[in-house]
């Protein structure tokens, strides 16, 4: 199994552009999330899904869109990349509610935004 | 509000020495309690989990420790080694029976393990 797939594994935005970050999971999990990191701040939830066809605000939704159209795939989406949104994100899933499995994370996408 | 937060930022430690990082947390109904690593470049991977009615779990050469009284949460690492220098996270859940909105993780900022030779 490869678990969590994330792509691109890097990118660089120019302020304004717009782009989608793919994650891919081949475990059956019900849930998805996608965090951010920087620096000092951890991780933070940006958006997250519980099934199919549905999505949630987490922690630092704005500037980002998400979709959940099958199962195994979790899309986080930039309309307008701004300089801000340079980070490391992070994909994760979890078989069912967290509280009893915990998540796998992905291996990172790392985006610059100039 | 509700936080997960650790003591400090840095622990530097002499490899073959035990090491132990620190964890608070606020929210008494949290039910179970995960510490993932972080080596550079790479995602959090799981090292092991507690839940709310245990104490003490232990896995190869780690050990949590739950102390549900004054909402402290540890991870010792025995016998250092280099290959554990990374960054480690405690997370908790609100409990097993929340859904939805609750459905997810509370993270730490991460603390940085850095093993002298």
């Amino acid at each position: 199994n490869a678990g969590v797939t994330q792509t691109p594994k890097f990118r660089v935005l120019k302020t304004g552009q717009s782009m989608t970050l793919l994650c891919a999971q081949d475990m059956n999990h019900e849930y998805m999330y996608w965090y951010r990191q920087d620096p000092g701040m951890g991780l933070r939830l940006i958006h997250y899904s519980v099934g199919e066809g549905t999505t949630a605000k987490g922690e630092v939704p704005d500037g980002y869109n998400v979709s959940r159209l099958k199962k195994q795939n979790f899309l986080l989406g930039l309309e307008s990349a701004a300089p801000s949104q340079t980070s490391v994100y992070f994909c994760a899933s979890s078989y069912y509610r967290p509280a009893n499995y915990g998540y796998t994370f992905g291996s990172g996408t790392r985006l610059t935004v100039v | 509000g509700e936080s997960v937060g650790l003591h400090l930022p840095t622990l530097s430690v002499q490899e073959g020495d035990n090491s132990i990082i620190n964890c608070a947390y606020s929210n008494s109904a949290s039910d179970y309690f995960i510490w993932y690593k972080q080596e550079s470049g790479k995602g959090p991977q799981f090292i092991i989990d507690i839940r709310s009615n245990m104490d003490k779990r232990q896995g190869q050469r780690v050990t949590v420790l739950l102390n549900k009284t004054v909402k402290h949460l540890s991870l010792q690492i025995a016998a250092t080694q280099p290959g554990d220098s990374a960054v480690y996270f405690c997370a908790e859940s609100p409990g097993r029976f929340n859904t939805g909105a609750n459905s997810k993780l509370t993270f730490g900022k991460g603390i940085t393990l850095s093993v002298r030779p």
